[in-house]
């Protein structure tokens, strides 16, 4: 079963502005993590926020993570082209399990 | 240092058959997983390797597939006999160690089309 629902599942935006995607999930967990799969290849981990942990930024990217709403969200400031892709959430549950959600598609328009 | 190697690439065959994909992990990754992705879906995990001894197969539909890691290292997934609904790209993924606020690291996937 898949744990975490991204919210848009499509974003279309243009090159220069911010992109907002959120994530909803609804067990407890230790940790959550966003990744990017970019057209016809593997995902790439972008940034893991602890359950204590409330924001944390890495570069062009902002993380939030509200559990007593049980939401996170990714911001990507500044888009470029090369952004575009798919952007999953997926939540630690437990010691060892990764749930991914189902993404959603991020389009830069020049 | 060296991605998570996958092959093959894609692969199409008709129902059925069986179909084998081979994974080679990081370097001195101890965990390594085999996830199915759907069009348009997320990751959904098969099966979870620590070393050579399975810690997570729950998802796996066994009387189909199976999957090894005899040596602690490379895996590979196979499917027999396969269904349409199999239909999926199958990422390996591999990390450090277990846990879930590991990073995991992925291939670039199998894409397999059953006809």
């Amino acid at each position: 079963s898949q744990q975490g629902e991204e919210d848009p599942q499509a974003l279309s935006i243009q090159e220069g502005e911010n992109a907002t995607m959120n994530c909803s999930y609804k067990t407890s967990i230790n940790n959550l993590q966003w990744y990017r799969q970019n057209s016809g290849r593997g995902l790439v981990h972008l940034i893991l926020i602890r359950s204590n942990e409330r924001e944390k930024h890495s570069g062009r990217l902002r993380v939030t993570l509200d559990t007593s709403k049980k939401s996170s969200s990714l911001l990507i400031t500044a888009s470029r082209a090369a952004d575009t892709a798919s952007y999953f959430c997926a939540t630690g549950q437990g010691a060892q399990k990764l749930v991914f959600g189902q993404g959603t598609r991020l389009t830069i328009n020049p | 240092e060296a991605g998570v190697a996958q092959s093959p690439r894609y692969k199409i065959i008709e129902k059925r058959q069986s179909v084998a994909f081979w994974c080679n992990p990081i370097s001195g990754h101890a965990t390594l997983y085999w996830y199915q992705q759907i069009l348009g879906q997320g990751p959904k995990l098969l099966i979870q390797f620590q070393n050579n001894g399975v810690v997570d197969d729950s998802q796996l539909p066994k009387d189909r597939f199976s999957a090894e890691r005899l040596k602690g290292v490379d895996s590979t997934l196979k499917i027999q006999p396969a269904k349409l609904e199999d239909s999926a790209v199958y990422l390996c993924a591999s990390s450090l160690s277990p846990g879930s606020n590991q990073p995991q690291h992925f291939g670039d996937g199998t894409r397999l089309s059953i006809l």
